[in-house]
């Protein structure tokens, strides 16, 4: 079973459009991550949430954690051919420093 | 800052090959680093974590004698992969941690090849 399930898994929209990609989980987080990868690289850091509730954004990008820390959201606004990639959330349990990857998803942006 | 240096980037190699794959932090110190793997059009599985200083921590099903892991200083980890078969081709990334409770930072990655 996988311990974060994300969806959707794959995505492909045109430039200029809104898109949310979910993050959802029945364990509760200390930490959560998203990064975005492209091929043949490692992934990248994006955002750290912590809070229950928070609300970071990053240009065009906003994540929410879950208020009970379960899940998150990312949604890109007026998104760019710039913006494809894998997209992956990563949470850490308890005190754990070890990360549980989301199964992905990959984000293409048409122009 | 918080850089993190796989190297090589690629390996192709016969059957029965041990390759090592080594992860620098460049800019910063790492007690702790973490290798995964990742399959085409999958995420990351973590395979161990490698402390320094003491043995790696492997994740269940994750062969230590298949995977040797070796961290010597506080800014280098290398992850022998040991008579090497095509199964094990993969693409093998690192991370490493800036400090307790800090996100982890990538590195590029590692295309293994085995022929």
């Amino acid at each position: 079973t996988q311990l974060l399930e994300q969806s959707p898994q794959f995505l492909s929209i045109q430039e200029g459009e809104n898109l949310t990609v979910y993050c959802n989980s029945s364990s509760v987080f200390s930490s959560l991550q998203w990064y975005r990868q492209e091929p043949g690289e490692g992934p990248v850091l994006l955002v750290t949430v912590v809070t229950g509730g928070e609300v970071k954004k990053l240009k065009r990008l906003t994540f929410q954690f879950g208020d009970a820390r379960k899940d998150s959201s990312l949604h890109i606004t007026a998104a760019q051919p710039g913006d494809t990639g894998l997209y992956l959330c990563a949470g850490a349990v308890g005190s754990a420093r070890q990360l549980t990857f989301g199964s992905g998803t990959q984000l293409t942006v048409l122009p | 800052g918080a850089v993190v240096s796989q190297h090589p980037s690629r390996v192709i190699c016969k059957s029965g090959t041990s390759v090592k794959i080594e992860c620098r932090s460049l800019d910063f110190q790492a007690t702790t680093m973490f290798w995964y793997r990742q399959f085409p059009k999958q995420s990351l599985m973590l395979m161990a974590t490698s402390n320094e200083g003491s043995k790696a921590t492997y994740e269940q099903g994750v062969e230590k004698d298949k995977f040797l892991i070796n961290h010597a200083s506080l800014t280098l980890s290398t992850l022998t992969v040991t008579s090497a078969h095509p199964e094990d081709s993969s693409f093998y990334i690192c991370s490493a941690e800036t400090g307790a409770n800090q996100p982890q930072h990538f590195g590029d990655g590692t295309r293994l090849s085995i022929l």
